[in-house]
């Protein structure tokens, strides 16, 4: 079965810092893998995707994530956290038979202190 | 703006009601899907159309239909809703499968 988890349902960093929001997924098949932002009150907005290629992939708003298929990883990092990136960060995964059907991790809640 | 349009906003019903939700999706593309996000299940996929038709099931209850029209517009039915189905339910649109773009949802709430 096809699964993703978000390690820490909680972070928090202080302005400046470097954001890293961890994801590991489960999947028997190559996955497509998906980080989305939700800001209080709002959908999901698309910050980057893994699809095939380089496993190094750059986003919206200064994220990128990085492919890791031996350690089954998909960490979100920013170098510098504004306070504007405060909100629930879910990763995803779909899995090749690209039906677009997500598998979704818990989310994490991203705090940006002053 | 992800060019996915929900209505209502906000709905508040009682137990045994039924309520019909709609998504308009982003202009082009031909896959609906919705998905419930709750506290306790996180977030969950319902069901997929494509182009009118049903093109993938998730952990929809019985309870609950959906369907795209010829317009591409879509809705889900919930009905004999009970305190347990107040959540937000997003409907996400693609040309064909990902990436999903997502409406901004409506909130249920159920008395």
């Amino acid at each position: 079965a096809q699964s993703v988890t978000q390690l820490g349902s909680h972070v928090s960093v202080s302005e400046g810092a470097l954001v890293l929001l961890r994801c590991n997924y489960s999947s028997s098949v190559p996955p497509y893998l998906f980080w989305y932002v939700q800001y209080p009150n709002q959908g999901l907005q698309l910050l980057l995707k893994y699809t095939t290629g380089a496993t190094l992939v750059k986003g919206i708003n200064g994220f990128e994530a990085e492919f890791k298929k031996s350690e089954t990883s998909f960490h979100l990092t920013k170098p510098s956290a504004h306070m504007s990136d405060a909100a629930e960060y879910f990763c995803a995964l779909e899995g090749s038979s690209n039906t677009g059907k997500l598998i979704f991790g818990q989310g994490t809640t991203l705090q940006v202190k002053p | 703006d992800s060019g996915v349009t929900q209505t209502p906003k906000h709905l508040i019903t009682a137990t045994g009601q039924r309520v019909t939700l709609r998504c308009s999706p982003r202009s082009g593309d031909l896959s609906v899907y919705w998905y419930q996000q709750s506290l306790d299940q996180g977030l969950q996929f319902l069901i997929q159309y494509y182009n009118g038709e049903e093109r993938a099931k998730g952990n929809i209850l019985e309870r609950f239909s959906a369907q795209q029209f010829p317009d591409l517009h879509s809705e889900l039915n919930l009905s004999s809703l009970e305190l347990g189905d107040s959540a937000l339910y997003f409907c996400a649109s693609s040309v064909d499968s990902s990436p999903l773009y997502f409406g901004p949802g409506t909130r249920l709430t159920v008395t």
